[in-house]
C-alpha cells in the first residue's frame, strides 16, 4: 500500500511562492502518476494537475496553468507542487494523491498541507 | 470542459438506504469514482470504475452508472457515514480529472 506524506503547513505573504512536497513510500514511484487537488475553506475538491514521474511530464487544469508547477524527483520518490504569485484566494488545503489512471481513481492520499496567504 | 452535477445535500435515516447522484452528459460512457471525506480528513476512495469497491470499504457501499446519471448507494446507513461525497471522472477531451461539487450526507 502506497503512503503519501506531505510537508507541513505554510503561512505566506501575497505575491510570494510556496512549494509543497509529497513523499511516496511503499510502492514503485514510476508506475503511477501523482495528482494534486486543492480544497478552499468550506469548498469542494478541485483537480489542479498531475505528473507522470517516469516521464517527468505534467499537465494542468486550465485555471492553474499559469502559476502552478508540478515536478517529481525519482531519486527521493517525492513530488512537488509550487504556486507562484500567491493571492488570498490561494488559501486552501492542498492534497497529493496516487493516480493510477482513469479507471482506478485516486486510491491513496496525502494528509493535506494547509497554505494560508496573508496580505 | 466536462461538468458533473451533484445535489448539495442528502439525508438518510439510520438503517435505511441513501442514494447520492452525479449527473453528466453521457456519464454512462465514463468510469466514475466516488470519494468520502469527513471533516478535517483527506478524501477516501469508496467506489472506483463505477462499481468496484476498494479493499476495506464495507459492502454497504455500491455504485452504478448509466445514461446521464451515476449513483452511489449506501445501504443500512450508519452515523459514521455522515460525510461529504464527491464523484469524479476523467475528461478525455482535455486529459483532465473532474470532480463534482460534492454532496453532504446527513444521518438523521
Amino acid at each position: 500500500q502506497v503512503q503519501l506524506v506531505q510537508s507541513g503547513a505554510e503561512v505566506k505573504k501575497a505575491g510570494s511562492s510556496v512549494k509543497v512536497s509529497c513523499k511516496a513510500s511503499g510502492g514503485t514511484f514510476t508506475t503511477y502518476s501523482i495528482s494534486w487537488v486543492r480544497q478552499a475553506p468550506g469548498q469542494g475538491l478541485e483537480w489542479m494537475g498531475r505528473i507522470i514521474p517516469a516521464a517527468g511530464l505534467a499537465n494542468y487544469a486550465q485555471r492553474f496553468q499559469d502559476r502552478v508547477t508540478i515536478t517529481a524527483d525519482q531519486s527521493t520518490t517525492t513530488s512537488y507542487m509550487e504556486v507562484t504569485s500567491l493571492r488570498s484566494d490561494d488559501t486552501a488545503m492542498y492534497f497529493c494523491a496516487r493516480d493510477r489512471g482513469y479507471r482506478y481513481g485516486f486510491d491513496s492520499w496525502g494528509q493535506g498541507t494547509l497554505v494560508i496567504v496573508s496580505s | 470542459s466536462y461538468v458533473l452535477t451533484q445535489t448539495p445535500s442528502v439525508s438518510g435515516a439510520p438503517g435505511k438506504t441513501a442514494r447520492i447522484t452525479c449527473g453528466g452528459e453521457n456519464i454512462g460512457s465514463k468510469s466514475v469514482h466516488w470519494y468520502q471525506q469527513k471533516p478535517g480528513q483527506a478524501p477516501v476512495l469508496v467506489i472506483s470504475d463505477d462499481s468496484d469497491r476498494p479493499s476495506g470499504i464495507p459492502e454497504r457501499f455500491s455504485g452504478s452508472n448509466s445514461g446521464n446519471t451515476a449513483t452511489l448507494t449506501i445501504s443500512r446507513v450508519e452515523a459514521g457515514d455522515e460525510a461529504d461525497y464527491y464523484c469524479q471522472v476523467w475528461d478525455s477531451n482535455i486529459d483532465h480529472m473532474v470532480f463534482g461539487g460534492g454532496t453532504k450526507l446527513t444521518v438523521l
